[in-house]
């Protein structure tokens, strides 16, 4: 069935780094574009990056520009985040999602990972 | 940037009928997503492009915008509705959500 599993994550120290995975399976992978959306504690969702289906174009959210870079790779569909210069305020659980339709909306989500930034 | 502004909560007696705002300026000329969201859980897409609903979602689910509102509506909301409900659309190089709205079904 279509359904995208994540791993990594974990604990890390504020400065350190970490990379995401989201294992994608039942669907054309190369042909959508993906996305990260994270929740920290007690707060909303809030959208991290997006990659085009060929990987050409990247876009970040400005709390994680020039820090974190979205990835893939279409031969093992499989997504990625790696993040880096982590701070206290990247903790959150962090779901890749696959974006559907001129206008991107997320029908397929990972099941979401925890990241704790502590020292 | 653009922003989405959702209240933060709106209570519906069990059965009745609950309505979330999206505001947004001239949100009306924008594709809007809604995703349900529980602990512990992924989201849920419950409504695409302003009013279509996915498959597996139930008809009192639904959805409509306008000039600077996008709204979801949920007829006859029973206690599994009880949940976060959070708007989103994609604005030309960034995803946007709205700040999230608790339901609480009484």
């Amino acid at each position: 069935q279509v359904q995208l599993v994540q791993s990594g994550g974990g604990v890390v120290q504020p400065g350190r780094s970490l990379r995401l995975s989201c294992a994608a399976s039942g669907f054309t992978f190369s042909s959508h574009g993906m996305h990260w959306v994270r929740q920290a504690p007690g707060k909303g969702l809030e959208w991290v990056a997006a990659i085009w289906p060929d990987g050409s174009t990247k876009y970040y959210g400005d709390s994680v520009k020039g820090r974190f870079t979205i990835s893939r790779d279409n031969s093992k569909d499989t997504l990625y985040l790696e993040t880096n210069s982590l701070r206290t305020e990247d903790t959150a659980v962090y779901h890749c999602a696959r974006s559907d339709g001129a206008s991107g909306w997320y029908a397929v989500w990972g099941q979401g990972t925890l990241v704790t930034v502590s020292s | 940037s653009y922003e989405l502004t959702q209240p933060l909560s709106v209570s519906v007696a069990l059965g009745q009928t609950a309505r979330i705002t999206c505001g947004g300026n001239n949100i009306g000329s924008k594709n809007v997503h809604w995703y349900q969201k529980k602990p512990g859980q992924a989201p849920l897409l419950v409504i695409y492009r302003d009013s279509n609903r996915p498959s597996g979602i139930p008809e009192r689910f639904s959805g409509s915008n306008s000039r600077n509102t996008a709204t979801l509506t949920i007829s006859g909301a029973q206690d599994g509705d009880e949940a976060d409900y959070y708007c989103h659309m994609w604005d030309s190089t960034a995803g946007v959500f709205g700040g999230g709205t608790k339901l609480t079904v009484l």
